[in-house]
């Protein structure tokens, strides 16, 4: 397996633009979770998924935000509009859930909003 | 609520010397524990996890970790660290519910790992 596929890797984006961030899970895993990390407050969990359904988006900051997964292979989070606190890594991970717990991470999406 | 902690926000070692991180949590019924370590701008990798069964657990690259369930604690150890062991160290917590686990992990703030050739 290919592990959890983030795409971009990167993102430079001006202040005001929409940013889309792009997850594909790994396959047969049903938990999805969205996460923030900077060095000043550390990794926030966002928001999570379980069978593509949104269990818990307390952690997403503001209705700027918000998050989709319209399948088990494919989820989404969107900035709009994007402001330069908005400013870095975004890690999706995925899991089994259930009685598996553990969760594997993608590679990241570096984000800088100017 | 909810908690986990890493007392040591830095460590830094010399090669060679042994190491053990510390991390406590707040949750009283029955858990899964890991420990994550995320290399300099890399992504967070599993480095062993604790279900049931024998509390001290060994993982890649010469970790172990002990759970201590009367401590709550699941402390993180190596008997000798390596330059390349130098990496940002996450402690998480997975709550079991009735009997099935929600999923969700509490990640503790992590400590970094700085160790000197």
């Amino acid at each position: 397996d290919a592990g959890v596929i983030q795409s971009p890797r990167h993102e430079v984006t001006e202040m005001g633009q929409e940013v889309t961030l792009r997850c594909k899970p790994i396959s047969g895993h049903n938990s999805l979770f969205w996460y923030r990390q900077t060095m000043m407050r550390g990794l926030e969990l966002l928001i999570y998924f379980n069978n593509n359904v949104p269990i818990d988006d307390s952690g997403m900051p503001e209705d700027r935000f918000s998050a989709k997964m319209p399948n088990a292979s494919f989820s989404t989070l969107k900035i709009q509009p994007s402001e330069p606190r908005d400013s870095a890594v975004y890690f999706c991970a995925t899991g089994e859930g259930g009685q598996g717990g553990g969760q594997y991470f993608g590679a990241g999406t570096r984000l800088s909003v100017l | 609520a909810q908690s986990v902690s890493q007392h040591n926000h830095h460590v830094i070692l010399s090669e060679a010397a042994s190491l053990e991180l510390g991390c406590n949590y707040s949750y009283g019924g029955t858990v899964n524990l890991f420990w994550y370590v995320q290399y300099p701008g890399q992504h967070l990798q599993l480095l062993l996890k604790y279900f049931s069964g024998d509390p001290l657990v060994k993982g890649i690259k010469g970790f172990e970790a002990e759970f201590i369930k009367s401590k709550f604690s699941f402390n993180l150890r190596k008997p000798s660290v390596q330059w390349s062991d130098t990496a940002e160290y996450f402690c998480a917590v997975n709550r079991k519910n009735r009997g099935s686990t929600l999923g969700r992990l509490y990640f503790g703030r992590g400590t970094q790992l700085t160790v000197w050739p």
